[in-house]
């Protein structure tokens, strides 16, 4: 079956940089889908963050477009998240979740666990 | 802000029917989807594209819409379906944007 795992840093200092990798296995990520990144500050809703499509296409949300990079390793089956100039507002539970978008019906339908990043000095 | 929009809160007595209710412009031209979040767990998809459930959702669950307005219904609710609820869609513009509702906290009385 289809699984996702994100793995990072749980720390970061404000201003730097955070990096999140979701592996993927059971699945090749090269063979379709869009693979996405959502998160959830504490005790807040969800929020997506972007997208790649399988064949490398990005796709961001606009309110973060300017900070954030997505990219896909096929070799490595996985895809990451760079989210740059941080600060405490961007602290929240990161997911991972595949996204199967046929244009008139839309569904993550797998998720990882999350990933629980807090901004800190 | 979402672009779709949830009631914060509902409650349901315990083997009644509830609707939770999303509405956005999108939804005039795309399903919404559903994902039920239990404390300190991920979300899980219980309906997408029409009324469909994924494996292992119970047939309880079923989803609709009308406009701009897509309900997800749990038919006889049981306890361990206090969750919050979330629908998610395009944005309505149709580009590859994609939006969340601000989530539904179902308590189940």
């Amino acid at each position: 079956q289809v699984q996702l795992q994100e793995s990072g840093p749980g720390l970061v200092k404000p201003s730097e940089t955070l990096s999140l990798t979701c592996a993927v296995s059971g699945y090749s990520i090269s063979s379709g889908y869009y693979w996405g990144w959502i998160r959830q500050p504490p005790g807040k809703g969800l929020e997506w963050i972007g997208s790649i499509y399988h064949s490398g296409s990005t796709y961001y949300n606009p309110s973060l477009k300017s900070r954030v990079t997505i990219s896909v390793d096929t070799s490595k089956n996985q895809f990451s998240l760079k989210l740059s100039s941080v600060t405490a507002a961007d602290t929240a539970v990161y997911y991972c979740a595949r996204l199967w978008d046929t244009m008139i019906v839309v569904a993550f339908d797998i998720w990882g666990q999350g990933t629980m990043v807090t901004v800190s000095s | 802000s979402s672009e779709l929009t949830q009631d914060p809160a509902v409650s349901v007595a315990l083997g009644q029917t509830v609707r939770i209710t999303c509405q956005g412009d999108s939804l005039r031209s795309y399903y919404a989807s559903w994902y039920q979040q239990k404390p300190g767990q991920a979300p899980v998809l219980v309906i997408y594209g029409k009324n469909n459930r994924p494996s292992g959702i119970p047939d309880r669950f079923s989803g609709s819409s009308s406009g701009n307005t897509a309900s997800l219904t749990i038919t006889g609710a049981q306890a361990e379906d206090e969750a919050d609820y979330y629908c998610n869609s395009r944005d309505s513009s149709g580009n590859h944007y994609w939006v969340f509702g601000g989530g539904t906290k179902l308590t189940v009385l």
